[in-house]
């Protein structure tokens, strides 16, 4: 079945670092590709969203480029901040792209320091 | 601005005891899932539901009941509480048909089971 396989955490960055979250994907035919972020005590929310191959989302300096051919949508960031300090979730639409179904990655935790 | 509210945000259970978990989103979605958050495994779907009067299973469904009478409404049901249930529970809602959209989650409900 589709799967989602996100680098392990935590990762631990000083501000102004350079940021890579690794996703991979596993999929039958074509599906959109999200990233939520979920802050200390609260819900997810989405970061941004690629729809089809090459697309790029992107979203408060946040990048990720959905990739076929090695079947990624890894996320980047030039420069954190603190407030970046939170849990990272890679995902995809099932295939037959209903709404309220997404299989989730198991999230990386990522802590920016001062 | 409610958007997705979950009640209630803490409970604990003892095993074998029932109890529901309420849902309500104020966006007249059509779509409408639970989720379950535990370590290491990102969120995985217990229920979801396309409409009023329809509802289907997700991924880990056992032990999980839900219905949909409303459009707004989505509790989830545990009929005979287990500790395997302790988890963090997300309700989310969507409005897209055609890709799945964006899920817009409340804040979540912490259960322990003991």
């Amino acid at each position: 079945g589709d799967s989602v396989t996100q680098m392990e955490g935590p990762v631990t960055l000083s501000e102004e670092a350079f940021l890579t979250i690794n996703c991979t994907y596993t999929a039958t035919g074509y599906p959109s590709l999200f990233w939520y972020v979920q802050y200390p005590g609260e819900g997810l929310q989405l970061l941004l969203k690629a729809t089809k191959a090459d697309d790029k989302g992107s979203n408060k300096g946040f990048e990720a480029t959905y990739r076929k051919e090695t079947t990624s949508f890894h996320l980047e960031k030039g420069s954190v901040q603190v407030s970046d300090s939170a849990v990272y979730f890679c995902a995809l639409s099932d295939i037959n792209n209903q709404g309220g179904k997404l299989i989730f990655g198991q999230g990386t935790e990522l802590s920016v320091k001062p | 601005n409610a958007g997705v509210t979950q009640t209630p945000k803490f409970q604990v259970l003892k095993t074998g005891q029932s109890m529901t978990l309420q849902c309500a989103q104020d966006m007249n979605h059509e779509y409408m899932s639970w989720y379950r958050q535990d370590p290491g495994m990102g969120l995985r779907l217990i229920h979801y539901s396309v409409g009023a009067g329809i509802t289907d299973q997700g991924e880990v469904p056992n032990g999980y009941n839900v219905s949909r009478s409303t459009t707004e409404d989505f509790p989830l049901r545990l009929l005979s509480a287990a500790p395997s249930q302790t988890s963090v529970y997300f309700c989310a809602s969507s409005y897209d048909r055609e890709w799945g959209g964006e899920l817009f989650f409340g804040e979540g409900s912490r259960l322990t089971v003991l």
